[in-house]
C-alpha cells in the first residue's frame, strides 16, 4: 500500500535554529498538507498546498513557517526560527481529490531546546 | 464554531464490549466527518468517514451513527479487540476548505 514517508522521525535543535522537515507524498497525490500535534493534545491544521501554491493557512503558520515543493517528489515545511512551543510532532499528510482520502505519514518529532 | 467536541477522553472496556465514542459540532457548513484511528508513534489511519445525508455507516467492526439535526456523529466499535487499543479521533472538513478539524481524542484501551 502506497505511504507517506516522513524524515527525519525525530529532530532535536536548538532554539532560534532553522529546521527543515521532509516528506515524499504517494506520487500521484495532488493535495498536500502539513499538521502538528502537541504532545498528548489534537491534531491541528498548519497548511494546504495545491498546484504549487498554499490554498489555505491556519493562524499558526505564521511568517516562520514556509512550505515548498522543490521537486515533484518531496514536500517540504521549513520553520526559520524555532521557538520552544514549536515541540511538536509534525505529520505531512497527501490526497488525490482534495478532501477525503487523506494518507498521513508517521510524522516528525520535533524537540527544540 | 470551528470546534469539534469529542467524549470521553479516556475509556476502557472489555474484550467484546462495545465502546462508542461521540463528536458534537456547531458549524452546519461541515459536510464530510472521518474518524482517525492512532497507534502510539504513528500518523492517524483513515478508519471509516460519513457525509451529513447517510443516518449511519458501517465498515466492518466500525460503525459511524449520524444525527443531522443535533449536530452529532459517535463512533461504535463492535465485538472490540485489545487490537484496537489506540487513540480516536473525529474530525470534520468545512465545505469548500481541504482542512480537517479535529476532535480532541479519546484514548481506548481494550483489556484482554
Amino acid at each position: 500500500e502506497p505511504e507517506v514517508t516522513q524524515t527525519p522521525s525525530h529532530q532535536v535543535t536548538q532554539m532560534g535554529q532553522e529546521v527543515i522537515l521532509r516528506c515524499v507524498p504517494i506520487s500521484n497525490h495532488l493535495y498536500f498538507y502539513w499538521y502538528r500535534q502537541i504532545l498528548g493534545q489534537k491534531v491541528e491544521f498548519l497548511v494546504s498546498f495545491y498546484n504549487n501554491e498554499i490554498s489555505e493557512k491556519s493562524e499558526i503558520f505564521d511568517d516562520q513557517f514556509s512550505v515548498e515543493r522543490p521537486d515533484g517528489s518531496n514536500f517540504t515545511l521549513k520553520i526559520r526560527s524555532t521557538k520552544l512551543e514549536d515541540s511538536a510532532m509534525y505529520f505531512c499528510a497527501s490526497s488525490l481529490q482534495g478532501i477525503g482520502g487523506y494518507t498521513f505519514g508517521s510524522g516528525t518529532r520535533l524537540t527544540v531546546v | 464554531q470551528q470546534q469539534v467536541k469529542q467524549s470521553p477522553q479516556s475509556l476502557i472496556v472489555q474484550k467484546g464490549g462495545i465502546p462508542i465514542i461521540n463528536c458534537a459540532y456547531e458549524n452546519t457548513a461541515f459536510d464530510y466527518f472521518p474518524w482517525y484511528q492512532q497507534f502510539p508513534g504513528k500518523g492517524p489511519a483513515l478508519l471509516i468517514a460519513i457525509r451529513p445525508d447517510v443516518s449511519e455507516k458501517k465498515e466492518g467492526r466500525f460503525t459511524i451513527s449520524f444525527n443531522k439535526s443535533a449536530k452529532q456523529f459517535s463512533l461504535h466499535i463492535m465485538d472490540s479487540q485489545p487490537g484496537d487499543s489506540a487513540t480516536y479521533f473525529c474530525a470534520a472538513n468545512d465545505r469548500g476548505t481541504y482542512k480537517y478539524i479535529f476532535g480532541t481524542g479519546t484514548r481506548l484501551k481494550v483489556l484482554a
